[in-house]
C-alpha cells in the first residue's frame, strides 16, 4: 500500500511562471490537506479538501493560489505568477477521516524554488 | 490562534539521555498529536492523545496532556542518534468546522553520539 505520493519532489520556476504540485493520497483516503513549510519553521495550513469539494481554504492566499481534488486523479495545488516568497516546501497529507479525529499521513513534500 | 508552541526550540543531548519537549496551545482541543520530521523529509506521526487522556506511552515515547494548563510534553527515553530530528506538536480543534491540524514551530533535537 503506497503512501502519499507527491510530485515533483523539486521544482524550479522563474518569477511569473506557474507551479503545479500534485498529490496522490493513500489508497482509501478521501481527505487531503496541503501545508507550506519555510526553512526552520513549522507547517502552515493552507487548504483542506475532500473529493470535488474544498472544505476549508482559510490558509490559502487570496490571490494566485488554488487547489482542487477531482473525482478522478490527484489533488493539485496551483500557484500562478510565482514570486520569490513562494519558495518553500509544500506538503500534502491525507487521512481516512477529518484531522480532528485521527492522524495524518504525509508525503515527502515538493520543494519549490523561485528564481 | 490555536497554534501550538514548542519549547525548547532546540535541544542537544548525549546519546542515552532522556529528551523532554513541551508544547502549549491556546484553545480547546479534540486531540493533540506529535510528529517527527527528519531533515528534508515529510512528517511521520508518532502518537495521538485525546483530550480525555492524561498520559500515553508508545515504546520509548511518553506523552502527557494537561488540558487545564493547555500543555503537553513528549519524553523520549534512552535517546539514540537516530532520534535526531525535528519534533512538532499539532492540535485538532474541538469546535465544529475546526477540522485541520495546527502545527507548532517545532523542537530541533540533536542526539550526540
Amino acid at each position: 500500500n503506497a503512501g502519499v505520493m507527491q510530485n515533483p519532489r523539486h521544482l524550479v520556476r522563474r518569477r511569473g511562471q506557474e507551479a503545479r504540485l500534485r498529490c496522490s493520497p493513500m489508497k482509501g483516503h478521501s481527505h487531503v490537506y496541503w501545508y507550506r513549510q519555510l526553512p526552520e519553521e513549522g507547517l502552515k495550513f493552507m487548504v483542506y479538501l475532500q473529493k470535488e469539494n474544498i472544505i476549508d481554504e482559510s490558509g490559502m492566499p487570496k490571490e494566485r493560489f488554488s487547489a482542487e481534488f477531482p473525482k478522478e486523479g490527484p489533488s493539485i495545488l496551483r500557484i500562478q505568477q510565482v514570486v520569490r516568497g513562494d519558495s518553500a516546501a509544500y506538503f500534502c497529507a491525507s487521512s481516512t477521516d477529518r484531522a480532528n479525529t485521527g492522524e495524518l499521513f504525509f508525503g515527502e513534500g515538493s520543494r519549490l524554488t523561485v528564481l | 490562534s490555536q497554534q501550538g508552541e514548542e519549547d525548547p526550540q532546540a535541544l542537544s543531548i548525549q546519546e542515552g539521555e532522556n529528551a523532554t519537549m513541551n508544547c502549549s496551545y491556546k484553545t480547546s482541543i479534540n486531540n493533540l498529536q506529535w510528529y517527527r520530521q527528519n531533515s528534508g523529509r515529510g512528517l511521520v506521526h508518532l502518537i495521538l492523545i485525546r483530550s480525555n487522556e492524561r498520559e500515553k506511552h508508545s515504546g520509548r515515547l511518553r506523552v502527557t496532556l494537561d488540558t487545564s494548563k493547555k500543555s503537553s510534553s513528549l519524553l523520549i527515553t534512552a535517546s539514540r542518534a537516530a532520534d535526531t530530528a525535528s519534533y512538532f506538536c499539532a492540535t485538532a480543534g474541538l469546535i465544529q468546522g475546526a477540522q485541520k491540524l495546527v502545527f507548532g514551530q517545532g523542537t530541533r533535537l540533536t542526539i550526540n553520539p
